[in-house]
C-alpha cells in the first residue's frame, strides 16, 4: 500500500523560504520510471503543478516558479523535499505530494496535504 | 504551454441520471508512437486529496466504479458519470501529462445534485 505524508511547517512569514518534506512508504524511488510530485491547491481554487523528481534524479519544475523551487529526494530515508523561496501571500494553499508510478501514467496516489499560510 | 480548459463550470444532475463533462486541450496530448493519449481524470471531495479516476484518457484507475468512463483523443475530452450518486458530488479535474516540462490541470467543474 502506497502512502505519502507532507509536513512543515503551517505558517510562514512573507520573504521566508518554506520548506517541506514528503515522507512515502510502500514504493522505491530507486526503481526505474517512478516519481514524486508536488502540487499546490489554494483554498477554493484549482490545482497547480510545482515540480516533480525522478527515480534518477532528472527533475523537472513549473516555469512560472522555476527560480523559487528545489527539489531533491534522500531514496534511504524514502523522503523527498521541496523548497521554495520568496514566500508570498499569494503562496498560500494545500500543497500536496503524489506519487506516480511509471513515466506514461499520472499522478495516482497523493497524500492527505498541508496547509501553509503566508502570513506576517 | 499546453492550456487546459474545462467545461461546464458546474453542473446539476438528478441522482441517477448522467453526467458529462468536457475538457479541451491547447495542444494535442496524443503519444503516436504508443496511440496513448495523456490525459487523466480526478475527482476531489471537500476536504480530500485528488482521486485519480481515468488515465490515458479512457483507462479505469483500479477500483474506481464503472459508472465512471472516459473518452475523446486529441485534444478534445470527455468524463462522464452514467449514473449519478450521491457520492460522486465533487469537483472533477483533468490533467494532461503529455508534456513532461509542464503538468497542467484544468479549472475544474463542479457536480451537484439536482
Amino acid at each position: 500500500q502506497i502512502t505519502l505524508k507532507e509536513s512543515g511547517p503551517t505558517l510562514v512569514k512573507p520573504t521566508q523560504t518554506l520548506t517541506l518534506t514528503c515522507t512515502f512508504s510502500g514504493f522505491s524511488l530507486s526503481i526505474s520510471g517512478v516519481a514524486v510530485g508536488w502540487i499546490r491547491q489554494p483554498p477554493g481554487k484549482a490545482l497547480e503543478w510545482l515540480a516533480v523528481i525522478y527515480w534518477d534524479d532528472d527533475k523537472r519544475y513549473s516555469p512560472s516558479l522555476k527560480s523559487r523551487l528545489t527539489i531533491t529526494k534522500d531514496t534511504s530515508k524514502n523522503q523527498v523535499v521541496l523548497t521554495m523561496t520568496d514566500m508570498d501571500p499569494v503562496d498560500t494553499a494545500t500543497y500536496y505530494c503524489a506519487h506516480r508510478r511509471t513515466l506514461t501514467t499520472p499522478f495516482d496516489n497523493w497524500g492527505q496535504g498541508t496547509l501553509v499560510t503566508v502570513s506576517s | 504551454d499546453i492550456v487546459m480548459t474545462q467545461s461546464p463550470d458546474s453542473l446539476a444532475v438528478s441522482l441517477g441520471e448522467r453526467a458529462t463533462i468536457n475538457c479541451k486541450s491547447s495542444q494535442s496530448v496524443l503519444d503516436s508512437s504508443n496511440n496513448k493519449n495523456y490525459l487523466a481524470w480526478y475527482q476531489q471531495k471537500p476536504g480530500q486529496p485528488p482521486k485519480l479516476l481515468i488515465y490515458w484518457a479512457s483507462t479505469r484507475e483500479s477500483g474506481v466504479p464503472d459508472r465512471f468512463s472516459g473518452s475523446g483523443s486529441g485534444t478534445d475530452f470527455t468524463l462522464t458519470i452514467s449514473s449519478l450518486q450521491a457520492e460522486d458530488v465533487a469537483v472533477y479535474y483533468c490533467q494532461q501529462y503529455y508534456s513532461t516540462l509542464l503538468f497542467t490541470f484544468g479549472p475544474g467543474t463542479k457536480v451537484d445534485i439536482k
